[in-house]
């Protein structure tokens, strides 16, 4: 079974400029979070999406958004580009079901992306 | 708000030295802890959920433990492939959320 996936691997971006993520969760998952990874802060939550709904959101500025398409495929947008998103992008999708609602989180090998 | 605090920050041991990581919580409602492993350039991978406290699950040679206000991740006669960053993370009981709060890692290094 393929696991979750994420394009493209790497990006380099200038300040300014906007930036779109990709993410295709594994077959059958319906719930896509996002997760933003630096050295200083550790994973921290970006968003959370089901059945194309935002469901929880972190605590991040409005540049970041996110969507979430029918197949379950996410992407996640950051406009305005600052020096301080330079981060690795962690997607994750999880299997959610009626007594599965403790099913772990299935994370891709994330996007990583310099602002310079 | 939801805090994981892990220790230590690094660890070196030689390789069969077993040891034990720390991951200390504060969660209003403990839906699940979460223990993941993440080598370098990858995304973290799933090695175990706990819900509640007493409970213990182990695969090969990792073991981890839950206690109302910590868990243990023990690590018996290491390998040098079971270098790696080990994350440890909690869901909130609230309703309606996937959401993991993450500690920082250990950062654990086996010498041969």
């Amino acid at each position: 079974k393929a696991g979750v996936t994420q394009t493209p691997r790497y990006l380099i971006k200038t300040r300014g400029q906007q930036v779109t993520l990709s993410c295709s969760p594994i077959s059958g998952h319906r719930s896509v979070s996002w997760y933003q990874q630096t050295p200083g802060q550790g994973l921290q939550f970006l968003f959370e999406y089901f059945s194309e709904t935002q469901r929880n959101k972190g605590n991040f500025p409005g540049r970041f958004s996110g969507r979430q398409f029918s197949n379950s495929r996410s992407e996640m947008n950051v406009s305005t580009l600052e020096l301080g998103d330079s981060a690795l992008y962690l997607c994750a999708s999880s299997l959610e079901n009626v007594g599965k609602r403790n099913s772990p989180l299935h994370f891709g090998n994330g996007t990583r992306l310099t602002v310079t | 708000e939801d805090q994981v605090t892990q220790s230590p920050e690094a660890l070196r041991l030689q390789e069969g030295e077993s040891s034990s990581l720390n991951c200390s919580y504060t969660v209003s409602g403990l839906r699940g802890l979460f223990w993941y492993r993440q080598d370098p350039g990858k995304g973290p991978e799933f090695l175990f959920t706990l819900y509640s406290a007493g409970e213990e699950k182990e695969k090969e040679r990792l073991k981890a433990t839950l206690t109302k206000k910590e868990s243990f991740l023990h690590i018996t006669a290491p390998k040098p492939e079971d270098s790696a960053t080990y994350l440890c993370a909690v869901r909130n009981s609230g309703a309606g959320s996937y959401q993991l709060t993450f500690g920082k890692g250990t950062k654990l290094s086996v010498i041969p």
